[in-house]
C-alpha cells in the first residue's frame, strides 16, 4: 500500500519560477527522501531528511518535514528546464534503512 | 564505478514462460531491492536483500522469485510470467551505516511485456 502521497499530481510552471511539491504519509516515519525521475530513465536520490529534522537544504532544493502533521514539501528555486521529471517521496520506517515506500509521484513540467 | 546495471533493457515474453531479470552493483553494498513501476502507481517493493544469502518479501512478491548468492548480484526470476506481470522494473541498492537510512542507487531499468 502507499505510504506517501504527493500532491499536486502534476505542476506546470514557466522557467524562473519556485515549484512546491507536497506529499502526506500515513504512518510513522524514521526518515522521508525525495527522488526525481526523468521520463524512462531509474530514479535519482535528491535529499534525505530523519525524522528529528525538520528542513534541509541542498542547492536550489529546500525540504520540510512536519511529522505532528505527517507531511513534506520539497521546493526547487529557480527551476530550469532541466529539472522537468517526476519527483517521488519515499519514506522508511520501523528498523528498516532500506524498504522504502514510495508515493505516485508528481509530474514537473518547467516550460523555457 | 558502473553503479547498479541491469540487463535486459527491453523484454517481450509470452503468457507461461519465465526468465530472470538481471541485477548487479559494484559499490559493495549490503542492500539489493526489486521494485515495479506501474503507470499511476509509483514504485512498489517485490523483494529485497540485506546481505548475501538473506531475501525476504516485499509488498508484491508473488509470481517473483530471488535469491542472493553474491553481494555483487541480485537476479529476480519470473516463474510463469502473466500479462499482470507487465511493468518497468528497477533494481536498487543503498549502503549501511550505524548512522540509520541511506540513499538508494537506482539501475536502468527493464521494460516488460507479457503477451
Amino acid at each position: 500500500s502507499q505510504q506517501g502521497e504527493e500532491d499536486p499530481q502534476a505542476l506546470s510552471i514557466q522557467e524562473g519560477e519556485n515549484a512546491t511539491m507536497n506529499c502526506s504519509y500515513k504512518t510513522s516515519i524514521n526518515n522521508l527522501q525525495w527522488y526525481r525521475q526523468n521520463s524512462g530513465r531509474g530514479l535519482v536520490h535528491l535529499i534525505l531528511i530523519r525524522s528529528n529534522e525538520r528542513e534541509k537544504h541542498s542547492g536550489r532544493l529546500r525540504v520540510t518535514l512536519d511529522t505532528s502533521k505527517k507531511s513534506s514539501s520539497l521546493l526547487i528555486t529557480a527551476s530550469r528546464a532541466a529539472d522537468t521529471a517526476s519527483y517521488f517521496c519515499a519514506t522508511g520506517s520501523g528498523g528498516s534503512n532500506y524498504k522504502l515506500t514510495f508515493g505516485k509521484g508528481t509530474l514537473l513540467t518547467v516550460n523555457p | 564505478n558502473a553503479g547498479v546495471t541491469q540487463t535486459p533493457k527491453f523484454q517481450v515474453l509470452k503468457t507461461g514462460q519465465s526468465m530472470t531479470l538481471q541485477c548487479a552493483q559494484d559499490m559493495n553494498h549490503e542492500y539489493m531491492s526489486w521494485y515495479r513501476q506501474d503507470p499511476g502507481m509509483g514504485l512498489r517493493l517485490i523483494h529485497y536483500s540485506v546481505g548475501a544469502g538473506i531475501t525476504d518479501q516485499g509488498e508484491v512478491p508473488n509470481g517473483y522469485n530471488v535469491s542472493r548468492s553474491t553481494t555483487e548480484d541480485f537476479p529476480l526470476r519470473l516463474l510463469s510470467a502473466a500479462p499482470s506481470q507487465t511493468s518497468v522494473y528497477f533494481c536498487a541498492s543503498s549502503y549501511a551505516t550505524s548512522g540509520g537510512a541511506n540513499e538508494q542507487f537506482f539501475g536502468p531499468g527493464t521494460r516488460l511485456t507479457v503477451l
